[in-house]
Parts: structure tokens; C-alpha cells; sequence
């Protein structure tokens, strides 16, 4: 079946370790997008690629970072520079060229920092 | 930057009542995207609302975009108990290059 994949489901790493979490999609979506989930919050959003090898800061990109060298995989690495690593990562995929263009979303990584 | 304010954050009603979430932006959408979401779990998409004076419905769900795309309303109508969730407005401003931001959600709960 087609949707977005992310792992892992939980993670849990110590302060100062760089984590990456895998997102990958086969929806032939051009558009993939990551964001972070606070307790209590709505969705902030993190960084988005519109193509392959090309990628853009979201409104809290500081701390993480991101590739994009194929069309099907969007990884995002949280480093250690992130200061409140702790959250829900949801990874997403859109079509952006046809349809309604909504967000397909993966079932989300927890990740804590101890 | 384009801003989304929903109200209200959180709302409990009881079983069978209406209840109306608001979704405020600051600057003219492209298009409006209305989630809803299990604690701990991804976003299910409910409806994508485009053109001013918009409305669509699904099930006792209905959303409506105003007519100068700044703002839109979701209705539910008799309430039940599978409606609790939080539900989260998503959009995409015009020349913003796919950048897709959301509001900061509205938790619902229905009391039986």
C-alpha cells in the first residue's frame, strides 16, 4: 500500500548525541515536509523540499538538518545544537502539482532526551 | 510571516451539541486544510477549502472559507464521541513557495 514510513516509532537518546529520524514515501510526492509537535501545540514546521536536491528552512530550523538525494526519502538529523530536542516529529508528503495538494502524514517519532 | 490563530484552544461539549473551530490568518490563503488528529498519532485529512465563499461537508462535519480567504469555520453538527480530537487548520499563502504552516490546534472533548 502507499504512504509515508517513519522510524522510529520511539526514541530515546542522551543530551549532546546528533539523532536522525528516516522518513521515506511511495507516492511518487514531490513535496515532502517535516515538523515538530509540542504537547498541548499545533504543528510548527521545521523544513520542506519542493524537489530533490533541494530543500528550505521552516520557522524553527535551528538545530536540525535535512537531505533530500532521493525523491522518496526526507531524513532529518536533530543535533545537538537543538536545545529542547524532546518532541513529536511528523513527517509529510504532498502532491504539489495535481488534486487537492493535501499532506499525506506518517504516524510520527517520539523522541526524548534524557 | 503568514500566521494561523484557531480558537478555541480547547472545548468540551456535551454528547448531541453543536460546536463551531475557528481559523484566523493573517495574511490571504491559497488554500485551507482542516486535520484531525489522535493524541500521539499522525493527521487525518478532512476537507481543502480554495475558493472564497467555499463550503463542504462530510458526514456531520461542514467547513466554509470566508470570502476574502482569511478565515474559515468548522461546524460539527451532533456531536459524538469519536469527534474528540484535535483538530488543526493547515495553509499554503500565495506566492510562499509550498510552504505549508498550521494553527496551534483545538482540543476537543465529548462528554457522553
Amino acid at each position: 500500500d502507499g504512504g509515508i514510513t517513519q522510524s522510529p516509532k520511539y526514541l530515546f537518546r542522551k543530551e549532546g548525541q546528533n539523532v536522525t529520524l528516516s522518513c521515506e514515501q511511495n507516492l511518487n510526492h514531490d513535496a515532502m515536509y517535516w515538523y515538530r509537535q509540542d504537547p498541548g501545540q499545533g504543528l510548527r514546521l521545521i523544513y520542506y523540499s519542493q524537489i530533490v536536491n533541494d530543500f528550505q528552512k521552516g520557522d524553527i530550523a535551528e538545530g536540525y538538518s535535512v537531505s533530500r538525494e532521493k525523491k522518496e526519502s526526507f531524513p532529518l538529523t536533530v543535533t545537538s545544537a537543538q536545545k529542547n530536542p524532546t518532541a513529536f516529529y511528523l513527517c509529510a508528503s504532498r502532491n504539489a502539482s495535481g488534486g487537492t495538494g493535501e499532506l499525506f502524514f506518517g504516524e510520527g517519532s517520539r523522541l526524548t532526551v534524557l | 510571516s503568514q500566521e494561523l490563530e484557531q480558537s478555541p484552544q480547547s472545548l468540551i461539549v456535551q454528547e448531541g451539541k453543536n460546536l463551531t473551530i475557528n481559523c484566523t490568518s493573517s495574511k490571504t490563503l491559497y488554500g485551507l486544510y482542516w486535520y484531525k488528529q489522535k493524541y500521539g498519532e499522525g493527521l487525518i485529512f478532512l476537507m481543502m477549502l480554495q475558493k472564497g465563499g467555499e463550503e463542504k461537508s462530510h458526514e456531520k462535519i461542514t467547513a466554509k472559507l470566508d470570502e476574502k480567504k482569511q478565515q474559515s469555520s468548522l461546524h460539527i453538527t451532533a456531536s459524538q464521541p469519536s469527534h474528540a480530537g484535535i483538530y488543526l487548520c493547515g495553509a499554503l499563502g500565495y506566492n510562499q513557495g509550498g510552504k505549508l504552516i498550521f494553527g496551534q490546534g483545538t482540543e476537543l472533548s465529548v462528554k457522553p
